[in-house]
């Protein structure tokens, strides 16, 4: 079947201008999560979402990111006022539910550049 | 508070001789544990997780590693690496017991460079 799949893959823009990541979670998993990736660096936890339930924002940087998702499926990251920090890949992933302890499955990411 | 450690940036090792990626971790109860690996320009694959059970854990594509409580550890390991093995790894780590159990943190990742 279809993974989760992101969009754009790639993505060149100037300081201070806003961008919007999206992410389509593989159907009927429940958990979304947004994480970025920094060179030569792990995972940051960004935002979570599960099902109908608050989102858990305690992984955004600053204010300048939000995230929401629609519907219960696809999911945008925005980012306001872009800054040169803010270049990494941006990775998406979802989780069938709660019960599936955690496995997550990715998509390949947007590589986001701030000029 | 949950957190893993992967202390080693890069592993080196000759194709056919075995290979140690390592993992240990912090939880106050009992771990999920996990390995994903990630090739160039992809997101990250689920390579094997550890629930409960045997503490070896067999994977996909022959993937294996080593759950050890009482080091916390949760090491990738295989008796002959291949160059197909050669990619970046990650761990990672649920505490279900804890606050935030849905969000595992993840270990800074290993290279695994293996040569001919």
């Amino acid at each position: 079947g279809a993974g989760v799949s992101q969009s754009p893959s790639n993505k060149v823009t100037e300081k201070g201008k806003d961008v919007e990541l999206r992410c389509d979670p593989i159907s009927g998993h429940t958990a979304l999560y947004w994480y970025r990736q920094s060179l030569g660096q792990g995972l940051e936890f960004l935002i979570y979402f599960q099902g109908n339930s608050a989102p858990d924002k305690s992984g955004l940087p600053s204010d300048r990111f939000s995230a929401e998702r629609t519907g219960g499926s696809v999911s945008t990251l925005t980012i306001q006022r872009t800054q040169q920090e803010d270049s990494a890949v941006y990775l998406c992933a979802s989780s069938p539910d709660r019960g599936a302890y955690g496995t997550q499955y990715f998509g390949p990411g947007t590589r986001l550049l701030v000029l | 508070a949950q957190s893993v450690a992967q202390p080693e940036d890069q592993v080196n090792v000759a194709e056919g001789n075995p290979l140690t990626v390592k993992c240990t971790y912090s939880v106050s109860g009992n771990p999920y544990l996990f390995w994903y690996v990630q090739y160039p320009n992809r997101g990250l694959q689920f390579l094997l997780k550890y629930i409960t059970g045997d503490n070896l854990v067999k994977g996909s594509y022959g993937f294996e590693a080593e759950f050890n409580k009482s080091q916390t550890s949760f090491h990738r390991k295989n008796p002959s690496a291949l160059g197909r093995d050669s990619a970046l790894y990650f761990c990672a780590v649920r505490d279900p017991g804890g606050g935030g159990s849905y969000i595992p943190t993840f270990g800074r990742g290993t290279s695994l460079i293996v040569h001919p």
